[in-house]
């Protein structure tokens, strides 16, 4: 099974600055990589799908890269909406499994 | 609108059995591959399963913590998938998420708000 592991665990940024947030798998994934947000009470939101694609009525200030093992989220100038926990999300080699990162949460600076 | 609405839920002893439900509308629900997506309390995100859609078989896949235990159906006539859960043990509490996944790419498009299973005596 893949294994996706995100760092940091938590990042602390102040409203307006760059984000930047990563997610590396244990072995290639390709670019089979989503990128999910999840605010405290809700359902999680896909942000990001094939490493780099914005999924439908995301803003501009997301943007993921990379492709393989390592991956990068980042949110270019962070808003008050924006702090929340976000989890990456490999669908490349399965079955057996399609796997989570164990996530990162940006909190406010 | 896309919505997916999950229900069964609740308070349930370890060893026994629970169905949830999801009720789909707003996109054309026998195209999509239907999972269900867990997250126990102040943890993570886990994949339970899914079922494919008819046009790519219909079969089903699950995660090993559960596999042998949960099956997961659909009814394509009425926009609904199952979580039948079996032999529920203390860990599989959680909230657990309706998705869609549209063929092949298992990414997840679409999540119901959840519905919390709580297995304990």
């Amino acid at each position: 099974e893949i294994v996706m592991t995100q760092s940091p665990a938590t990042l602390s940024v102040s409203p307006g600055e760059r984000a930047t947030l990563s997610c590396r798998a244990s072995q290639s994934v390709s670019s089979n990589l989503a990128w999910y947000q999840q605010k405290p009470g809700q359902a999680p939101r896909l942000l990001i799908y094939g490493a780099s694609t914005r999924a439908t009525g995301i803003p501009a200030r997301f943007s993921g890269s990379g492709s393989g093992t390592e991956f990068t989220l980042t949110i270019s100038s962070l808003q008050s909406e924006d702090f929340a926990v976000y989890y990456c999300q490999q669908y490349n080699n399965w079955p057996p499994s399609l796997t989570f990162g164990g996530g990162t949460k940006v909190e406010i600076k | 609108e896309v919505q997916l609405v999950e229900s069964g839920g609740g308070l349930v002893q370890p060893g026994r059995s629970l169905r949830l439900s999801c009720t789909a509308s707003g996109f054309t629900f026998g195209d999509y591959a239907m999972s269900w997506v867990r997250q126990a309390p102040g943890k993570g995100l886990e994949w339970v399963g899914f079922i494919r859609s008819k046009a790519y078989g219909g079969t089903t896949e699950y995660a090993a913590s559960v596999k042998g235990r949960f099956t997961i159906s659909r009814d394509d006539s009425k926009s609904i998938a199952y979580l039948q859960m079996n032999s529920l043990k203390t860990e599989d509490t959680a909230v657990y998420y309706c998705t869609g996944a549209a063929a092949p790419l298992y990414y997840f498009d679409y999540w119901g708000q959840g519905t919390l299973v709580t297995v304990s005596s």
